[in-house]
C-alpha cells in the first residue's frame, strides 16, 4: 500500500463549482500534513498546511481526520486559475523527517 | 518567491556523458532534497541532506550521487547518463521550525533528456 494515496482524477468541473479532494495516508505516526499545488511543467508550491482542527484560507478548506488517516481539501467557487494538480503531502515528524508526496489529483476548471 | 535556483532548466545530452545538476538556495536552510518526477507521475525522493557533509539516499533508488560541501549548494551528479535517466529533477529545501509544520520550497526543476 502506498504511503499517501489520492484519487488521480482528472476532475473536470465548471467555473463556480465546489470540488473536494480526498487523501489517505498509511503511517499513523504522521504528524504534519499539507496540500501543495503543481501547475503543468512547474514546481510544486505550498497551498496550505493542514491542522488538526481544520483550517480555511479564502475559498480553500482543509480537514484532517487522524482516526481515519484521511485528509481533504475543499475548493469553493472554483476559478479557471484553480486548474492544476493538487498534491497531498505528509511528514512523519512535524519539523523533521521527509515529506511524502501523493501522486496528485488533477483539476480542470472549464468556463 | 522562494530563493532556490536550479541550473540548467533544460538539458539534452548524449548517452555516457557525465552531468551535474546544480541547486543553490540563499535561505540558509539546513535541509535539502532531490526529487525525480516523470510526466504525470508522482514525485520520488532520491536524495536528501540534513546539513553540510550529510547526505542520504531517498525512497527511490537512483544511480545519481550528491554532495553537500556548503549549506547553500546541493549538486546532483550522474557519472554516465542513460536514456532511462530522462526525467525532471526537482531540488527543494526546508528549515525545520520546532512546533510548526515545515514547508519545503522547490526550485523550478531541471528537465533532463538523454539521447
Amino acid at each position: 500500500r502506498k504511503e499517501v494515496e489520492q484519487d488521480p482524477g482528472p476532475f473536470n468541473v465548471p467555473e463556480g463549482a465546489t470540488v473536494a479532494f480526498n487523501c489517505t495516508y498509511s503511517n499513523s505516526a504522521s504528524q504534519s500534513f499539507f496540500w501543495y499545488r503543481q501547475d503543468c511543467r512547474k514546481e510544486p508550491k505550498l497551498l496550505m498546511s493542514v491542522y488538526s482542527s481544520g483550517n480555511e484560507d479564502g475559498r480553500f478548506t482543509a480537514q484532517l481526520n487522524r482516526a481515519s488517516q484521511y485528509i481533504s481539501l475543499l475548493i469553493r467557487d472554483s476559478k479557471l486559475s484553480d486548474s492544476a494538480t493538487y498534491l497531498c503531502v505528509v511528514n512523519k515528524k512535524r519539523s523533521q523527517g521527509n515529506l511524502i508526496f501523493g501522486k496528485g489529483t488533477k483539476l480542470s476548471v472549464k468556463p | 518567491e522562494a530563493d532556490i535556483y536550479q541550473t540548467p532548466r533544460y538539458l539534452v545530452i548524449g548517452t555516457g556523458k557525465k552531468i551535474t545538476l546544480e541547486c543553490s538556495q540563499t535561505m540558509g536552510h539546513d535541509k535539502m532534497y532531490w526529487y525525480q518526477q516523470d510526466p504525470g507521475m508522482e514525485l520520488h525522493l532520491i536524495h536528501y541532506s540534513y546539513g553540510v557533509n550529510s547526505t542520504e539516499k531517498g525512497d527511490l533508488s537512483s544511480e545519481s550521487t550528491v554532495s553537500r560541501i556548503r549549506t547553500e549548494h546541493f549538486p546532483l551528479t550522474l557519472e554516465s547518463a542513460r536514456p532511462s535517466h530522462t526525467s525532471q529533477y526537482l531540488c527543494a529545501s526546508s528549515a525545520p521550525t520546532p512546533g510548526l509544520n515545515t514547508e519545503a520550497f522547490f526550485g523550478q526543476g531541471t528537465r533532463l533528456t538523454v539521447v
